[in-house]
């Protein structure tokens, strides 16, 4: 199946930094990406859509200037935590559509804000 | 908007034995059923997948079914092993967004 990387896979940040999560799709193009969202053994909660060359489209609840998505290449999709609170820590993923609309999942990254 | 439902929650079963994993879905324009599996601190991994133009999908022993006129799928695994023990998610897809179940998970006992 097509890879999609991302990183990093763990950060722990102190309270108000900016964390920057970033997912590749290593063998393919992806115009479309999503951001998911996971508490310990709950499901994936969608926090966004990415499309390449323009704005997310964010879910409601969900803060856009808190969550900054950037998809500036076919490739590349950028999550940035601003301000991080203790209550954003959480398991972060981010998925890119493939051919025949499969959707792959990078592997993830654990938020930890102290 | 589309409602996917999954069950059980968890389940567990000797090694060597089947497991069965239930999702029911409202939109009857969700025409992409993909099956994940979820290993502890990584992200899903796509397992199998069906279309809604076939009934059933077999890859090896893992088997999913559809059955659009009651709008539900199954995924099967036989003979299971212990490496087989991870929570399963559901999808449905109407090809422009993915909805998934809550999860099943699975643990195999040796």
């Amino acid at each position: 199946g097509a890879v999609v990387s991302q990183h990093p896979s763990r950060v722990i940040c102190k309270s108000g930094t900016s964390v920057k999560i970033e997912c590749r799709s290593l063998d393919f193009q992806a115009t479309t990406m999503f951001w998911y969202r996971q508490f310990p053994k709950q499901s994936l909660m969608l926090m966004a859509t990415s499309n390449e060359g323009s704005k997310a489209t964010y879910e409601q609840g969900v803060e856009k200037d808190k969550f900054l998505i950037n998809h500036a290449s076919l490739t590349l999709s950028t999550l940035t935590v601003t301000s991080a609170h203790p209550e954003d820590s959480s398991f972060y993923i981010c998925s890119a559509r493939a051919g025949l609309g499969k959707l792959f999942f990078g592997s993830g990254t654990q938020l930890s804000v102290l | 908007g589309e409602n996917v439902e999954q069950h059980p929650s968890t389940l567990s079963v000797q090694e060597g034995d089947s497991a069965v994993i239930k999702c029911t879905y409202s939109d009857s324009a969700s025409n992409y059923f993909p099956w994940y599996k979820q290993e502890l601190g990584k992200g899903p991994q796509l397992i199998i997948d069906i279309r809604s133009n076939v009934g059933e999908k077999k890859d090896q022993r893992i088997a999913v079914t559809l059955n659009k006129t009651a709008k539900h799928f199954s995924l099967h695994i036989t003979e299971t092993q212990p490496e087989d023990s991870a929570v399963y998610f559901c999808a449905a897809s109407t090809g422009n967004q993915f909805y998934f179940g809550t999860g099943t998970s699975l643990t195999v006992i040796p």
